[in-house]
């Protein structure tokens, strides 16, 4: 299967510890996007990527926060000094422009952050 | 700036029933509109989506939804539901490029027997 891989899975932690997360998107795609889902809530955007350039973030993405792609393929999601509040489903998702300009972004299956 | 608003954060239909899930949006210009589908514990897959053209779009797993402009809305249906239909389905809108999506709060079909 070549669609859009996330590590780990689920991620437990203390707070105060950090974090990273790997989103690996599908391979031909220049863009990259990362979103928060809560519980009962849909997905929120936190900021994107084309190619190595961070072209967007959310201001739900705090300082504490922190995202990187550096050879336009994988990217990686790192928080510092996680709090209870950063308890969430992140997502990953990858897109190509293409002709139809749709921007239609596939989605990673998550990972599932518990900060206790 | 652009929203989502789903009515209905809970529908339960029988099965072999007709599903309408509601969703209308708000865009300051024409814009691309989603539904993605999303299986417990799992990332969101997309079901239909429109961009131009023909405002009736079919999707996957004999979904469609229409696009009315005038009403600014974007329902989905189905006309018979199937058990594997329970999920959690999300309308999202994007503009221009569709750089970032715009997700509604959700809701969450159940099928009865």
């Amino acid at each position: 299967d070549t669609g859009v891989s996330q590590n780990p899975r689920h991620k437990i932690t203390k707070r105060g510890q950090n974090v990273t997360f790997r989103c690996d998107p599908i391979s031909e795609h220049n863009r990259l996007y990362w979103y928060r889902q809560t519980l009962g809530q849909g997905p929120e955007f936190l900021t994107y990527f084309q190619n190595e350039a961070q072209l967007e973030k959310s201001r739900l993405l705090s300082d504490r926060f922190s995202a990187e792609r550096p050879k336009g393929s994988f990217s990686t999601l790192e928080i510092q000094r996680t709090e209870q509040g950063d308890s969430a489903m992140y997502l990953c998702a990858s897109s190509h422009p293409g002709t139809s300009g749709s921007n239609e972004q596939f989605f990673g299956p998550g990972t599932r952050l518990t900060v206790l | 700036a652009q929203s989502v608003t789903q009515l209905g954060s809970h529908v339960s239909v029988s099965e072999g029933a007709l599903v309408l899930l509601r969703c209308n949006y708000s865009s300051s210009v024409p814009p691309y509109l989603f539904w993605y589908v999303q299986y417990p514990n799992q990332g969101l897959q997309l079901l239909l989506k429109y961009t131009t053209g023909a405002t009736l779009v079919k999707g996957i797993n004999g979904f469609e939804a229409e696009f009315k402009k005038s009403e600014t809305s974007f329902h989905l249906t189905k006309p018979s539901a199937h058990m594997s239909d329970a999920a959690e389905y999300f309308c999202a809108v994007a503009t221009g490029g569709g750089n970032k999506l715009t997700f509604g709060t959700g809701t969450q079909l159940k099928v009865e027997l």
